[in-house]
């Protein structure tokens, strides 16, 4: 079955960067048909959606991170990347890759990693 | 701030039916199909309901969604204490051109 999996520091100091990847297996992201996706949710809070990558290397960010936020693809390990910029306490979050999946209706989200906690702390 | 409206609890005892509300806008809910997730403490999110009214194989058929206008709605009934989770709406939103989410239900099962 399909399963993803977050790696990364779970301390990072502002102003650095938050780099995180995705590692998935049972599925192949070359395939296309899905967009690989990062989302987050602040302790005790809602969602909130970071943005998604197509294995063509085509990404949609959320307007509010869209300054900070890149995502990239790694067709040949399997992988995708999130990049967070200049980070500060605010971004401290568990952070979850997924896949979004798409049909004749619409699209969701049917399959998540574990989540990483990130702790953003001098 | 959530873009979505959810109310931050909802309860009920086992055997009821309880509804976890959600309110949106003509660019997210009003043109576009909801999804609602349960989230189990410390576990991620699980598709539970899709495209308003789908369920995912595995999942009871005490679950089920409508949609209405700027609105949708999860319902369960015969509560069973399992249930007790937080349940999160998403849609995607044609202006910001991104997902978005409720600030999450909490259900308690009495």
């Amino acid at each position: 079955q399909v399963q993803l999996q977050e790696s990364g520091p779970g301390l990072v100091k502002p102003p650095q960067t938050l780099s995180l990847t995705c590692t998935v297996s049972g599925a192949s992201i070359s395939r296309g048909g899905y967009y690989w996706s990062w989302i987050r949710q602040h302790p005790g809070k809602g969602l909130e959606w970071i943005g998604h990558i197509y294995y063509s290397g085509s990404t949609t960010y959320n307007p509010s991170l869209k300054s900070r936020v890149t995502i990239s693809v790694d067709t040949s390990k399997n992988q995708f990347s999130l990049n967070l910029s200049s980070v500060t306490a605010a971004d401290t979050a568990v952070y979850y890759c997924a896949r979004e999946d798409i049909d004749e209706s619409g699209s969701f989200y049917a399959h998540w990693g574990q989540g990483k906690l990130v702790t953003v702390s001098s | 701030q959530s873009v979505l409206t959810q109310p931050p609890s909802a309860s009920g005892t086992p055997g009821q039916r309880v509804t976890v509300s959600c309110s949106g806008g003509s660019s997210n809910i009003g043109r576009n199909t909801v999804n609602w997730y349960q989230q189990l403490p410390g576990a991620a999110p699980r598709i539970v309901m899709y495209n308003y009214n789908k369920r995912p194989s595995g999942v009871p058929d005490r679950f089920s969604g409508s949609q209405s206008g700027t609105s949708a709605s999860l319902a369960i009934s015969g509560l069973q204490p399992e249930d007790e989770a937080e349940y999160h709406c998403a849609a995607w939103d044609d202006s910001l051109n991104a997902w978005v989410f409720g600030g999450g239900t909490k259900l308690t099962v009495l």
